[in-house]
């Protein structure tokens, strides 16, 4: 099964609200990425956190992990109609040898 | 610089046929992957090239995929004898891998591959 599960699988917010996302994993991890794919195609790395941090800031994204629950969140602010995008979390598992386990995505839709 | 490059951005085949995919990534970065996605789902990883080691073939399908990446830099994936469940999108990432274990990985546009 997949190692990274988003939910929820689909969000749409209104411009100007903050947008949640959701990350579960199974295993023990080095990292956990989030990655922004416009239109299915390249996907663009947006942030990394590390097993031994527990919150990160980048701009408008604020992501926290908790590794007692395996699990990670990606919180956009103050969203604008160019956030809209499919977000991946991905892992790469102390095991893993440097790959990642992606998850299925949420996909955001922001309206103006 | 630029970033990771794949070639071609589409390509239409009819089943049974054989396909080559490219990947160009960015220069210096020793490690390489491949992934597949499939109409509105995640990656699905499928091999990881690092440096001079054997590669990490573990999440290729079948027998009927293969890759190569010749002097460390390009990569070439090759589908045999395609299937209809072979279209998706087929990336490619590169990275610099360093000690500290941070694997930001870049990606290119990816392939989208539709057989008949």
């Amino acid at each position: 099964s997949q190692q990274g599960e988003e939910d929820p699988q689909a969000l749409s917010i209104q411009e100007g609200e903050n947008a949640t996302m959701n990350c579960s994993y199974k295993t023990s991890i080095n990292n956990l990425q989030w990655y922004r794919q416009n239109s299915g195609r390249g996907l663009v790395h947006l942030i990394l956190i590390r097993s031994n941090e527990r919150e990160k800031h980048s701009g408008r994204l604020r992501v926290t992990l908790d590794t007692s629950k395996k699990s990670s969140s990606l919180l956009i602010t103050a969203s604008r109609a160019a956030d809209t995008a499919s977000y991946f979390c991905a892992t790469d598992a102390i095991q893993g040898a440097q790959k990642l386990v992606f998850g299925q995505g949420t996909r955001l839709t922001i309206n103006p | 610089g630029a970033g990771v490059s794949q070639s071609p951005s589409n390509k239409v085949t009819e089943k049974g046929k054989d396909v080559e995919l490219r990947c160009d990534p960015i220069s210096g970065h020793t490690a390489l992957y491949w992934y597949r996605q499939s109409l509105g789902q995640g990656l699905e990883f499928l091999i990881y090239f690092q440096g001079n080691s054997a590669p990490d073939k573990s999440g290729l399908p079948s027998d009927r995929f293969s890759a190569e990446r010749t002097g460390g830099s390009v990569s070439t994936l090759t589908i045999q004898r395609t299937q209809q469940e072979d279209s998706a999108v087929y990336l490619c990432a590169s990275s610099l891998v360093g000690t500290s274990g941070d694997n930001e990985q870049f990606f290119g546009p990816g392939t989208r591959l539709t057989v008949l």
